[in-house]
């Protein structure tokens, strides 16, 4: 089984500031990775799809570099409504298995 | 536009099933995996499984082989995830959630959730 391990655990900035988390896998998923964002109370919403795929509607200072097995989510400049927890996701294509990373909590400092 | 929307918030006892639905709008039904994904209060996103709408194959993660049952009704364009033998540890918000592509690494959209209450 394939793990996804998300770094650092806790990311404080401020607004404006750049943010760069990063997922690293057990082995190879090759471009096989998506990003989401969830909000307190809220469904995760997908920002990143197929590593580097920006989803419908996600704004351009979001975004998803890397292959095989280190990933990095970048948000070019905080803001307010950026603050949330972030999770990578992996798929495996045998047996077909999906695996999340245990998430990075982006925190206003 | 493209939309999952579930069923209410359940309470059950343990040792009891819960089956939560999840009723697609917005695309043709059959087109994409449905896929299970639980998060209890406080932690992370957990994958139960997938289907396929159009031939009903299905595949579970691990941890819940033998417990967890996904169904579909394709006339009502409607998944069904059936979790038995409950227990507290099982209390979560379960989310159906759609494969953004036929071969897309991703989930989009997102239904809104279902709480699970597993208590006596």
């Amino acid at each position: 089984e394939i793990v996804l391990t998300q770094s650092p655990a806790t990311l404080s900035l401020s607004p404006g500031e750049r943010a760069t988390l990063s997922c690293r896998a057990s082995q190879s998923v090759s471009s096989s990775l998506a990003w989401y964002q969830q909000k307190a109370g809220q469904a995760p919403r997908l920002l990143i799809y197929d590593a580097s795929t920006r989803a419908t509607g996600i704004p351009a200072r979001f975004s998803g570099s890397g292959s095989g097995t280190d990933f990095t989510l970048t948000i070019s400049s905080l803001e307010p409504e950026d603050f949330a927890v972030y999770y990578c996701q992996q798929r495996s294509n045998w047996p077909p298995t999906w695996t999340f990373g245990q998430g990075t909590k982006v925190e206003i400092k | 536009q493209v939309q999952l929307v579930q069923s209410g918030a359940e309470v059950k006892k343990p040792g009891a099933s819960v089956k939560v639905s999840c009723k697609a709008s917005g695309y043709i039904f059959t087109t994409y995996d449905i896929n299970w994904v639980r998060q209890a209060t406080g932690q992370g996103l957990e994958w139960m499984g997938w289907m396929n709408p159009n031939s009903g194959n299905t595949g579970y993660g691990q941890k819940f082989q033998g417990r967890v049952t996904f169904t579909r009704n394709t006339s009502i364009s409607t998944a069904y995830m059936e979790l038995s033998s409950l227990r507290s540890e099982d209390t979560a918000v379960y989310y159906c959630a759609r494969r953004i592509t036929i071969f897309g690494v991703g989930f989009d959209p997102w239904g809104q959730g279902t709480l699970v209450t597993v208590s006596s």
